[in-house]
């Protein structure tokens, strides 16, 4: 399985952008960028996802490295609720396998 | 719209017992995924299916079984529990294609006694 590098936690303040980055430098042609998030309790869900361009959408933004090594996810304003686990996978077609994600802690 | 459900959503079993956890797929979702979360831990895959057949294969004890039935749904067998069990698990369910987002459920809380 390809391997994500996450920082184990990070800060921020609310309503400031978060930049949270991944290290992928065994990415394959065909892995897919996934962004997944999960806060207390709750299933995984769904942030963003891409495989060479930058992708935006109404959750975040990610901006893919041009060597696809690195990516990094942006949470443009956040909030008291992105407060969470965020999780960079690389998506194999028939396996998903999390590896130890970001605790982002969003301060008032 | 419609999410994926899981059943139930608590289970209380004794050690060695048998627990049975159920997975019911987005409509036209024919890929499912199983995890386990332990406490403080990170959800660790068990196995997956791909139109009723095992497609993948993580870190199942052999006391674990699942299938995916003809309607897409799934469901986790857990033999003999051990205290070890105790986990949230969840399902997750994805379109055909292999590299769309999977949508995860509530999961299921096991408590082994």
């Amino acid at each position: 399985d390809a391997k994500t590098t996450q920082p184990n936690s990070m800060e921020s303040n609310e309503e400031e952008p978060v930049h949270l980055p991944c290290n992928h430098s065994t990415i394959s042609g065909t892995d897919y960028i996934h962004w997944y998030r999960q806060l207390p309790s709750q299933g995984p869900e769904y942030v963003i996802h891409g495989l060479t361009s930058n992708v935006n959408n109404r959750m975040a933004s990610l901006a893919i490295a041009e060597d696809r090594k690195s990516s990094t996810l942006i949470l443009h304003r956040a909030t008291l609720r992105d407060a969470a686990v965020y999780y960079c996978i690389l998506r194999d077609v028939e396996n998903f396998v999390f590896g130890p994600g970001t605790r982002l802690s969003v301060l008032p | 719209a419609a999410g994926v459900i899981q059943s139930p959503r608590h289970l209380i079993k004794e050690k060695r017992e048998t627990a049975t956890l159920k997975c019911y797929p987005i409509p036209r979702h024919d890929t499912v995924y199983w995890y386990q979360q332990g406490p403080g831990q990170d959800p660790q895959f068990l196995i997956s299916f791909y139109e009723k057949m095992q497609s993948d294969k993580g870190s199942i004890p052999d006391r674990f079984s699942a299938q995916q039935f003809s309607d897409y749904h799934s469901e986790l067998n857990m033999s003999s529990l051990e205290l070890g069990d105790s986990a949230l698990y969840f399902c997750a369910s994805s379109p055909a294609g292999g590299y769309e987002k999977l949508f995860f459920g509530s999961g299921t809380q096991l408590s082994v006694l």
